[in-house]
C-alpha cells in the first residue's frame, strides 16, 4: 500500500529564504507526482506535476525534483515571500489505479515579513 | 480555463435534511471526483466518475450519493448526514484518455458543509 509522508509538518521562515520541502513515498511504481498549495478553508491549486520519467519541473520561484527511485520528491521555494503562506500537500498517482491520488500529509508553510 | 467551480460555498443542515452539492467543468475533462477533507487533513477520495460511469467508490456510507448527469456536471446527494460528516467537499476534474502530460488534477474551491 502506497504511504506518503511530508517533512517538516510545519515551518516558519522569515521574508527572502529559500525552503525545501520533502516528499517520500514507498512504492516506486509511480505514474507522476503532483505538487498543491492550499490557503485555509480553500481549494487546491496544482502547482507542478512532474512525470515519473521526468527529473524536475520548475514554473517561476518553485522548482520540484523527483527521484523515483528513491522515493522522494522536494519542492524549493526561492526567496520566499509572505503570500508563500499556505500548506503544500504532494500527491503521487500509482500506475496500477491511475485514478487515485495519494496524498501527504502537508506541510504549513507560514512566511513572515 | 483551467477553472472547476462548486456551488454553494457554504452549506448548513440538519440531520433530517435533504441537499445537494454540485460541481462543474467545461474544459472537456472526462473524469470527475468528489473528495472530503477534515480540517488539517489531506483529501480523502470519495467517488471517481470516468466517462459519466462511476468507477471508484471508496466504500462511503449510503447517506452520500453521487450523480454525473453529463459529461461537465457532478452532484453529490446528502440525505441524514450526521455531524461528523462536517467538512470541505471537493470537486476535482482531470482529462483521461491515456498517459499524456496534461495530466494535471484540477481543484474546486471546496464547500464548506456543516451538519447539525
Amino acid at each position: 500500500k502506497q504511504e506518503v509522508t511530508q517533512i517538516p509538518a510545519a515551518l516558519s521562515v522569515p521574508e527572502g529564504e529559500n525552503l525545501v520541502l520533502n516528499c517520500s513515498f514507498t512504492d516506486s511504481a509511480i505514474y507522476n507526482l503532483q505538487w498543491f498549495r492550499q490557503d485555509p478553508g480553500k481549494g487546491l491549486t496544482s502547482l507542478l506535476l512532474i512525470q515519473s520519467s521526468q527529473r524536475e519541473q520548475t514554473s517561476g520561484r518553485l522548482n520540484a525534483s523527483l527521484d523515483k527511485s528513491s522515493g522522494r520528491s522536494t519542492l524549493y521555494i526561492a526567496a520566499s515571500q509572505p503570500g508563500d503562506s499556505a500548506t503544500y500537500l504532494c500527491a503521487v498517482r500509482g500506475i496500477y489505479n491511475t485514478d487515485k491520488l495519494i496524498f501527504g500529509t502537508g506541510t504549513r508553510l507560514q512566511v513572515f515579513p | 480555463d483551467t477553472e472547476v467551480t462548486q456551488t454553494p460555498k457554504h452549506l448548513v443542515m440538519g440531520m433530517t435534511n435533504k441537499k445537494s452539492l454540485k460541481c462543474e467543468q467545461h474544459m472537456g475533462h472526462r473524469a470527475m471526483y468528489w473528495y472530503k477533507q477534515k480540517a488539517k487533513k489531506p483529501p480523502e477520495l470519495m467517488f471517481v466518475y470516468s466517462y459519466e460511469k462511476l468507477s471508484i467508490n471508496e466504500s462511503v456510507p449510503s447517506r452520500f450519493s453521487p450523480e454525473c448527469p453529463n459529461s461537465s456536471l457532478l452532484n453529490l446527494h446528502l440525505h441524514a448526514l450526521q455531524p461528523e460528516d462536517s467538512a470541505l467537499y471537493l470537486c476535482a476534474s482531470r482529462k483521461t484518455g491515456g498517459r499524456t502530460s496534461t495530466d494535471t488534477q484540477y481543484f474546486g474551491p471546496g464547500t464548506r458543509l456543516t451538519v447539525l
